[in-house]
């Protein structure tokens, strides 16, 4: 692994349906980041990781949980898929939460639920 | 409450210049950074003011004026690469970013 991955790269999904996006960087990072980018919106912040352990509602956290047992992953499960929930969803790192350190991004997971 | 705004979408011709500019409120403000985002793929990172002023990295050069809530994005000598979105993004009080919805620049032969 180098840098960040995500899985999985696309999902249809049917509403009602559990599921959990996984995310793993390599990089020994502190803070990790879900975020899900909309057509017309700016990048939302849904959960947050400031250092393993502990973990922090975003803007829109509502309908997600996540966790953050070990440094490297941090997985984001919708426990029940709505619609509104379609979305590109990113997961990001950065070295601390430095206010000069750069986040680096996973490639996203393009999520339809239907 | 905190509010960040970027054009949508700026269109300009290979070889030449383009500004992308990028204004902002907010109650608390700990930097001001900028992303380009090309089409299916992730955020990269580009730049980070926190002062005043202008900060240059080869063709691309970013520019903050706290007082306004100003920032821009000046591209010099575009190429087609350079077609993408730009992410204007500020950290607020929490160290969270904030970001704008981001600007499509569509450069021209």
């Amino acid at each position: 692994i180098a840098g960040i991955t995500q899985a999985p790269t696309s999902q249809i999904l049917a509403a009602g349906r559990r599921m959990t996006l996984r995310c793993t960087q390599d990089m020994r990072h502190n803070a990790m980041y879900w975020y899900r980018q909309d057509l017309g919106l700016g990048l939302r912040l849904i959960h947050y990781s400031n250092t393993a352990g502990t973990t922090g509602k975003g803007e829109v956290p509502d309908g997600y949980s996540v966790s953050r047992a070990n440094t490297d992953d941090f997985p984001l499960t919708l426990a029940s898929a709505v619609p509104s929930q379609t979305s590109v969803y990113f997961c990001a790192s950065s070295l601390g939460q430095s206010t000069s350190d750069e986040q680096f991004f996973g490639p996203g997971t393009r999520l339809t639920v239907l | 409450g905190q509010n960040i705004d970027q054009p949508t979408e700026m269109t300009a011709t290979e070889g030449a210049i383009v500004q992308i500019n990028c204004t902002y409120q907010t109650s608390g403000f700990n930097g001001l950074f900028w992303y380009q985002q090309h089409a299916g793929e992730a955020p990269t990172f580009l730049s980070y003011n926190v002062l005043d002023g202008l900060e240059e990295k080869g063709r691309f050069s970013s520019f903050l004026s706290r007082s306004k809530g100003y920032s821009y994005l000046l591209l010099k000598e575009l190429q087609m690469k350079d077609s993408a979105s730009y992410l204007c993004a500020h950290m607020d009080s929490n160290y969270q970013l904030i970001w704008g919805a981001g600007t499509k620049l569509i450069i021209k032969p």
